[in-house]
């Protein structure tokens, strides 16, 4: 079983509308959660880190559920430019600060 | 600033040949790492350095090898090349080690081993 698990997508959205999508993982322990974001053929960069309150970032608001072991990430008013692979990111207890990656959840948002 | 160089971006090598992938950083960060993408997986953790002078395996350490020249450079080394080590290799830096740091990321080197 993969410690982080992700809908491969990809979810297609209209411009404007709202897309939400979550990532499970395995260790119940795991510490720091976040979501990065993957350009096709560009390297991740930091979209956000999720606390446990929920947190949002303008149009990104992003969830972690403990007892469910899922974070969410929620896109508002989708924008051409979100097209994108949006990856999950768990910081594992005891690794130090080794992360493990999800394979990614694409999205395409259409005109 | 630059942020996270690599060096080459693109590469092709026969079974068997040697090569270093570069990776300087100038954000005076203490923690570097190597990670491999391929298709449908996560990024896979290859070797890391938590400080200058340190290096550990991660969950990939197998046919590479690196060296953390100083605070701003680390290298990653295939001694033998294998079709199996075609891959995306990714470097990246942040400012601390542990897991609650954001992780900067270069550009990528796209390696083919034939």
């Amino acid at each position: 079983r993969k410690e982080v698990e992700q809908d491969p997508g990809p979810f297609n959205v209209p411009e404007g509308a709202t897309v939400a999508f979550n990532c499970t993982y395995s260790n119940s322990a795991s510490q720091s959660f976040f979501w990065y974001r993957q350009d096709c053929r560009k390297e991740p960069k930091l979209l956000m880190s999720v606390y446990s309150s929920g947190n949002e970032d303008g149009r990104f608001t992003a969830q972690l559920n403990r007892a469910s072991q899922y974070i969410s990430l929620l896109i508002r008013d989708s924008k051409l430019s979100d097209s994108a692979t949006y990856l999950c990111v768990v910081n594992l207890p005891d690794s130090w600060g080794k992360l493990q990656f999800g394979a990614g959840t694409q999205v395409v948002v259409t005109p | 600033n630059a942020g996270v160089t690599q060096t080459p971006k693109f590469q092709v090598l026969k079974t068997g040949q040697s090569m270093t992938l570069q990776c300087a950083q100038d954000m005076n960060h203490n923690s570097m790492y190597w990670y491999r993408q391929d298709p449908g997986m996560g990024l896979r953790l290859i070797y890391y350095s938590a400080s200058e002078g340190t290096t550990d395996k991660g969950e990939v350490p197998n046919g590479y090898n690196v060296s953390r020249l100083n605070k701003r450079e680390f290298s990653l080394r295939l001694e033998s090349a294998a079709p199996s080590q075609t891959s995306v290799y990714f470097c990246a830096s942040s400012t601390g080690s542990g897991g609650y740091n954001e992780q900067f990321f270069g550009p990528g080197t796209r390696l083919t081993v034939l």
